[in-house]
């Protein structure tokens, strides 16, 4: 069964620092989102996009994110200068307007 | 805003039937979904039902929903460890924007 992929699994970087978060969804697909999951808490919605723009965008996603599919392929999250409190596991996910398909995530450690 | 709440832990004897509740707020859901999520895992989508529908079965999975009353439920039959997870209730608005639950983790008895 066709599935996004996500990498790295894990990510750990320093406070401050630009950290780039990768994703490949289902290759049909054409819509895009990114999840996060801090410790313990629910699964918030971060940006969805679709047509090579952003359709969406909760409270969270503030001028330190930012999203880009730079290829066919790739759809990317970047957080610019990290804060401790980015520290969540990053899901990413894809549909063709149905049903999403969540990647396995990438859970991001600032240190 | 949107919202979606479940209990947060539920304790099911290995091969008893474990039922997970949800409720929402939304009006205007299409789809509502069960994600599975093990530890360390990502998220697995274990069923969906459309919003129109107000049962569907799939192997030991049932899942109920009651428009009228914003409820969904989960059912399990025939518990087993390996089902041992956060079970998280998610509803997908017309806006195609999902709303999670916190998670009802299962724990397995022996």
């Amino acid at each position: 069964e066709p599935e996004v992929t996500q990498t790295p699994s894990h990510q750990v970087t320093q406070m401050g620092q630009e950290v780039i978060l990768r994703c490949v969804p289902i290759s049909n697909h054409l819509y895009f989102y990114w999840y996060r999951q801090i410790l313990g808490q629910k699964v918030e919605f971060l940006v969805s996009f679709y047509n090579n723009e952003i359709s969406e965008k909760s409270e969270i996603f503030d001028d330190q994110f930012s999203v880009e599919r730079p290829d066919g392929s790739n759809f990317t999250l970047k957080i610019r200068s990290t804060k401790l409190e980015d520290s969540a596991m990053y899901f990413c996910a894809s549909s063709v307007g149905e049903k999403l398909f969540f990647g396995s995530g990438t859970q991001l450690s600032v240190l | 805003g949107e919202d979606v709440e479940q209990s947060l832990f539920l304790s099911v004897r290995e091969g008893d039937s474990s039922v997970i509740n949800c409720t929402y707020t939304d009006s205007s859901s299409t789809y509502l979904y069960w994600y599975k999520q093990e530890p360390g895992a990502g998220l697995q989508l274990l069923t969906y039902i459309f919003s129109n529908m107000d049962m569907k079965q799939d192997q030991r999975l049932t899942v109920l929903l009651n428009k009228k009353d914003k409820h969904l439920s989960l059912r399990i039959a025939d518990t087993q460890t390996g089902d041992s997870a956060i079970y998280f209730c998610a509803d997908q608005n017309r806006d195609d924007k999902i709303i999670f639950g916190k998670g009802t983790r299962l724990h397995i008895l022996p």
